[in-house]
């Protein structure tokens, strides 16, 4: 069965340091991977996405995510940590037509000021 | 923009109700979907559709129904309504290509069940 984990329910950061949240998968076949941020208060929100090429991707706020298929993950980075950045964020992997999009439980990030 | 609306941010039934949700896009996407948030369980999908007319069941659609009788709009239905099914609800829609489309949310709907 399809899965994505994400382990940590919550990470905290000082503002201005590089932080990562990380997103780990199980598929059968090539995974198409996402990531969504919710502010309080908030539906989801797009931030990237990786499909297919170049395994470093760049998507909205600053951040970016790597495709390691090796290690079977996508870990959402941001080189200097803002304090607006405090969020939930959702990891999302879907392989083929027959399986549904699968979200992670979340993780709380909190940047500290 | 993408706009998802969703006919109520806050809602209040008692156990037994029947209680519509109304997700609305402008967009002209293909696809719509209905997940429930529940704290530590992330997201979960509870029915999809893929064009007008057509749904399918996602991972938990045990106590609900949708319908689409417009392109524009996909209503997720409480036939009766349990405390079970207290929860924010998230409507959300994509263009075309269901996997690889980005999905566009609205702001969600919490709804309490006494």
């Amino acid at each position: 069965a399809q899965s994505v984990a994400q382990p940590e329910d919550q990470v905290n950061v000082a503002e201005g340091n590089p932080l990562t949240v990380k997103c780990t998968y199980s598929v059968s076949g090539n995974p198409y991977l996402f990531w969504y941020v919710q502010y309080p208060n908030r539906g989801l929100q797009f931030l990237l996405k990786y499909i297919t090429g170049d395994n470093l991707v760049k998507g909205s706020y600053g951040f970016e995510a790597e495709f390691n298929k090796s290690q079977t993950s996508f870990h959402l980075k941001k080189p200097s940590a803002l304090v607006s950045d405090s969020a939930l964020y959702f990891c999302a992997v879907r392989v083929n037509r027959d399986d549904k999009i699968i979200f992670g439980k979340g993780t709380r990030l909190h940047i500290l000021p | 923009d993408v706009k998802v609306t969703q006919s109520s941010r806050y809602l209040v039934k008692r156990t037994g109700e029947k209680v519509f949700l109304e997700c609305v896009q402008d967009m002209d996407h293909e696809n719509m979907f209905w997940y429930r948030q529940d704290p530590g369980l992330g997201l979960r999908l509870i029915y999809f559709s893929y064009d007008v007319k057509m749904k399918e069941k996602g991972d938990i659609p045990e106590g609900y129904s949708v319908s689409r009788e417009k392109k524009e709009r996909f209503s997720l239905i409480l036939e009766s309504a349990s405390t079970n099914q207290t929860s924010m609800y998230l409507c959300a829609s994509s263009l075309w290509d269901i996997l690889t489309d980005t999905q566009y949310f609205g702001p969600g709907t919490r709804l309490t069940v006494l």
